[in-house]
C-alpha cells in the first residue's frame, strides 16, 4: 500500500519561503502525477499544483507566480516552494497521488487523488 | 477556471436516512467528477470517482450520478460513522478545483 508523508517547517514569518517534501514509500513514483493541496483553517480545499515523475508541471493560476514543484525520483520524493508567504497561506499541506500516464500506450488513467498524506500544518506570523 | 458549487453547505439526518449532497460544475466537464469524504483533523478520502465509480474498500450505500454539469452523491442509509465533510472534485483538466464541501451530521 503507497503511502504519502509531508514534512517540512510549521512556521513561517511573512515573506520567507515554505518548502515542503513529500515522500513516497512502499510503491513506486514513476508512471504516475503527483499533487499539493491545502486546506486553510475551516475552509475548503485549494488544489496547488502537481507533477509528473519526470518533471513536468501544472500550476492553479491563482498560485502560479508564487509555486514550484520539483521532483527527485531518485529518492522518491517531490516537493513544494511556495514564495513570499503572508497569513492567508496558513493551512493544512497535503500531498497525494493523481494520474496514471502509461508512456507505452499513451493512455492517461484519471481517477481523482486516490492516495493522500496525513498532512502538514503550516502557520505564517510574525 | 471552472467553478464547483456544492449544496447544500450542511446537513443534518437521522441514522438510516437517505441523504444527497449535489454538486454543479460551471461547465461541462464530463464525467471527470470525483467525491471525497473527509473527517475531522484527517486527510480527505476518495469515495468515487469518474461520477459513479466506487473506490475499493468504500461501502456500497455510497454512490454517485450525473454527467456534465450536475452531480450527486447519495448515501443510502445514514450511519453515524458517515459524519463528515463531503467534497467533489473536478479532474478533467488543470486546475483541478473542489467544491467548499458539505458538512454531514446525525440528527
Amino acid at each position: 500500500q503507497v503511502q504519502l508523508q509531508e514534512s517540512g517547517p510549521g512556521l513561517l514569518q511573512p515573506s520567507e519561503t515554505l518548502s515542503l517534501t513529500c515522500s513516497v514509500s512502499n510503491g513506486s513514483i514513476s508512471s504516475y502525477y503527483w499533487s499539493w493541496i491545502r486546506q486553510p483553517p475551516g475552509k475548503g480545499l485549494e488544489w496547488i499544483g502537481d507533477i509528473y515523475y519526470s518533471g513536468s508541471t501544472n500550476y492553479n493560476p491563482s498560485l502560479k507566480s508564487r509555486v514550484a514543484i520539483s521532483v527527485d525520483s531518485s529518492k522518491r520524493q517531490f516537493s513544494l516552494k511556495l514564495s513570499s508567504v503572508t497569513a492567508a497561506d496558513t493551512a493544512v499541506y497535503f500531498c497525494a497521488r493523481g494520474a496514471y500516464y502509461d508512456i507505452m500506450t499513451g493512455n492517461l488513467y484519471q481517477y481523482g487523488l486516490d492516495v493522500w498524506g496525513q498532512g502538514t500544518t503550516v502557520s505564517v506570523s510574525s | 477556471d471552472i467553478q464547483m458549487t456544492q449544496s447544500p453547505s450542511s446537513l443534518s439526518a437521522s441514522v438510516g436516512d437517505r441523504v444527497t449532497i449535489t454538486c454543479r460544475a460551471s461547465q461541462d466537464i464530463s464525467n471527470f467528477l470525483a467525491w471525497y469524504q473527509q473527517k475531522p483533523g484527517k486527510a480527505p478520502k476518495l469515495l468515487i470517482y469518474a461520477t459513479s465509480t466506487l473506490q475499493s474498500g468504500a461501502p456500497s450505500r455510497f454512490s454517485g450520478r450525473g454527467s456534465g454539469t450536475q452531480f450527486t452523491l447519495t448515501i443510502s442509509s445514514l450511519q453515524p460513522e458517515d459524519v463528515a465533510t463531503y467534497s467533489c472534485q473536478k479532474y478533467n483538466r488543470a486546475p483541478w478545483t473542489f467544491g467548499l464541501g458539505t458538512k454531514v451530521e446525525i440528527k
